[in-house]
Formats: C-alpha cells, structure tokens, sequence
C-alpha cells in the first residue's frame, strides 16, 4: 500500500476551522483516500473518504490535489469535542483491509 | 443497534495463561477484524474474516488464533499470553455491499495486560 505522511501534532483554536495535511505521494489511480479519527480511549471512528473530487459531508470536507498526491481534510469549527488522532489512510481499491500509520495529534484550545 | 461491542473491556493475565477475546456486531456486516494497538501507534492489524468459516492473517498474527463460528461473532483467542501482548485490541467489522464505500466500525477496545 502506498504510504501517507501527516504531522504528528496540530493545534487550534475552539471555532476555529483546521486544516490538516496529509502527503501521499506515491499514490496510484485506484487508492482510495480515508480518514479516521480516535478520540480518547475509544476505537477509531469513520470521518469521510474519497477518490479524486472533494467532498463534504456534516463531519468535515476532504480537499483533494489535482495531482492526487496530496489532500487537506477540514473541519470547519473546531469544537473541544474534535480533539483526537486524525488517520490518513490510502486504501485500493480492491482491498478492503486499512493500515493505520501514527496520525496527527489534534488539540483544540478552549 | 448496539454496534460493535467486545468482552471484556479490560483483563490481567498471567503470563502463559489463556484467554478469548469476543467480538459482536449486529448490522449483518460480512468482513470483520481485529487490530492491536499499542501506545503512541497506529493499530495494527491482527487477524481478519471475509465472511463466516472464514478467517486470515494480518500484518501480526502470530500468537493468535481466531475463529468466525457465526456471521456476527469474531473471537480472538490467545493459547499463551506473553508481556509483548499487552495492548489494546480493538474489532471492527464493515459491511460488504457499497462500491467504494469501505466505512469500518470499531468497537470500544479490550484493554489487556500481560504480566
């Protein structure tokens, strides 16, 4: 599976909108981008996903590169309850398994 | 529906004893999985089932042992614990039909330790 890279820690601001980066640079045309969040001490939960257009939905958006070797997932007002470890995930397409790397430390100031 | 519920939520062993871990999900998903993780990482996955009667190896399945007896249990058995087996362990399980839609459900994760 080709391989994400993300900070290791963010922080924002409560209301805030956050961009976290994620660079993937060795990408192919049937990976699927996912992310995932874990809040503290609880398994990690769905956020969005998508392939070559951005997309939203009422959790965040996914901004995707044109050249897909990048994307930006957003969420538009932060709240203390966004404080987690955001995961970038490549999935192909026929695959249905994720690999989780370490993901980015979000911590949302009050 | 309660979702993807494990038992039990936290355990000590001893080394060398054994014990199974049980995974439940009532949304008559196909696929299921068990990841560990462990602390300051990613979760890795363990052992995972494509359907009932069927299971296979992850990234690190040595040490454990699995079984999909009917369609909404997974059980993640471990004959001999060993102190490298302290983790958290979380299931998750995915629904089979949805194109390209691979959302995985996790459940709240059994925290073990080894002593």
């Amino acid at each position: 599976d080709a391989k994400t890279t993300q900070p290791n820690s963010m922080e924002s601001n409560e209301e805030e909108p956050v961009h976290l980066p994620c660079n993937h640079s060795t990408i192919s045309g049937t990976d699927y981008i996912h992310w995932y969040r874990q809040l503290p001490s609880q398994g990690p939960e769905y956020v969005i996903h998508g392939l070559t257009s951005n997309v939203n939905n009422r959790m965040a958006s996914l901004a995707i590169a044109e050249d897909r070797k990048s994307s930006t997932l957003i969420l538009h007002r932060a709240t203390l309850r966004d404080a987690a470890v955001y995961y970038c995930i490549l999935r192909r397409g026929s695959n249905y398994k994720l690999t989780f790397g370490k993901g980015t430390l979000l911590t949302v100031n009050p | 529906n309660a979702g993807v519920t494990q038992t039990p939520k936290f355990r000590v062993l001893k080394t060398g004893q054994s014990m199974t871990l049980l995974c439940a999900q009532d949304m008559n998903h196909e696929y299921m999985y068990w990841y560990r993780q462990d602390p300051g990482m990613g979760l890795r996955l363990i052992h995972y089932s494509v359907g009932e009667g069927t299971t296979a190896k992850g990234e690190v399945p040595d040490g454990y042992n699995v079984s999909r007896l009917k369609k909404q249990n997974f059980l993640l058995g471990l004959e001999s614990a060993a102190p490298s087996q302290t983790s958290v362990y979380f299931c998750a399980s995915r629904n089979l039909a949805g194109g390209d839609y691979n959302e995985q459900f996790f459940g709240p994760g059994t925290r073990l330790t080894v002593l």
